[in-house]
């Protein structure tokens, strides 16, 4: 079935240090794939998504590019801020149901 | 403009009790759905409605039941708690279609069945 598999963390990077968070997924069909974010005690919001093969979404610094020859999303930040921690939930669409990867807590700190 | 409402934000049951857990929209938004937030697997979809009167499984839909009479509301029902069902509970909202990815989530219920 379809599924996301995303590195497990938690994660901790200083001020300014490149983000990287892999996630890898499992589909029959053309998923649209995304990123959510959740800060403590809130729900989720979208970050970023790609409806597509070779689409690049971008937000907030945040980028992803859709790989189909990998089944790849990863997400990347060249400076993360401590405003960025969060968790972060790697996610796809196939037709009306959604999937979520298990989520990677990022701390930053200054 | 409220986005989406989640109540209660924290309940206690008994095992074998029963509750609903109301979610509301008032962004008119025709795709609704429910997820539980368990630690180490993430999100995972319970049921949804793309309208009005039509609902559907999800991955996990034993031991919950919901109902769509309108647009605005979707309520989630636990017939009888059980202590596997203690979870952060979480409903989104969407357009239809291929809006559908904008998922607006609400702030989430905090359920503990003892």
């Amino acid at each position: 079935g379809d599924s996301v598999t995303q590195m497990e963390g938690p994660v901790t990077l200083s001020e300014e240090a490149f983000l990287t968070i892999n996630c890898t997924y499992t589909a029959t069909g053309y998923p649209s794939l995304f990123w959510y974010v959740q800060y403590p005690g809130e729900g989720l919001q979208l970050l970023l998504k790609a409806t597509k093969a070779d689409d690049k979404g971008s937000n907030k610094g945040f980028e992803a590019t859709y790989r189909k020859e990998t089944t790849s999303f990863h997400l990347e930040k060249g400076s993360v801020q401590v405003s960025d921690s969060a968790v972060y939930f790697c996610a796809l669409r196939a037709g009306n149901q959604f999937y979520f990867g298990t989520g990677t807590s990022l701390t930053v700190i200054p | 403009n409220a986005g989406v409402t989640q109540t209660p934000k924290f309940q206690v049951l008994k095992t074998g009790q029963s509750m609903t857990l109301q979610c509301a929209q008032d962004m008119n938004h025709e795709y609704m759905s429910w997820y539980r937030q368990d630690p180490g697997m993430g999100l995972r979809l319970i049921h949804y409605s793309v309208g009005a009167g039509i609902t559907d499984q999800g991955e996990v839909p034993n031991g919950y039941n919901v109902s769509r009479s309108t647009t605005e509301d979707f309520p989630l029902r636990l017939l009888s708690a059980a202590p596997s069902q203690t979870s952060v509970y979480f409903c989104a909202s969407s357009y239809p279609g291929r809006y559908q990815e904008t998922q607006y989530f609400g702030p989430g219920t905090r359920l503990l069945v003892l």
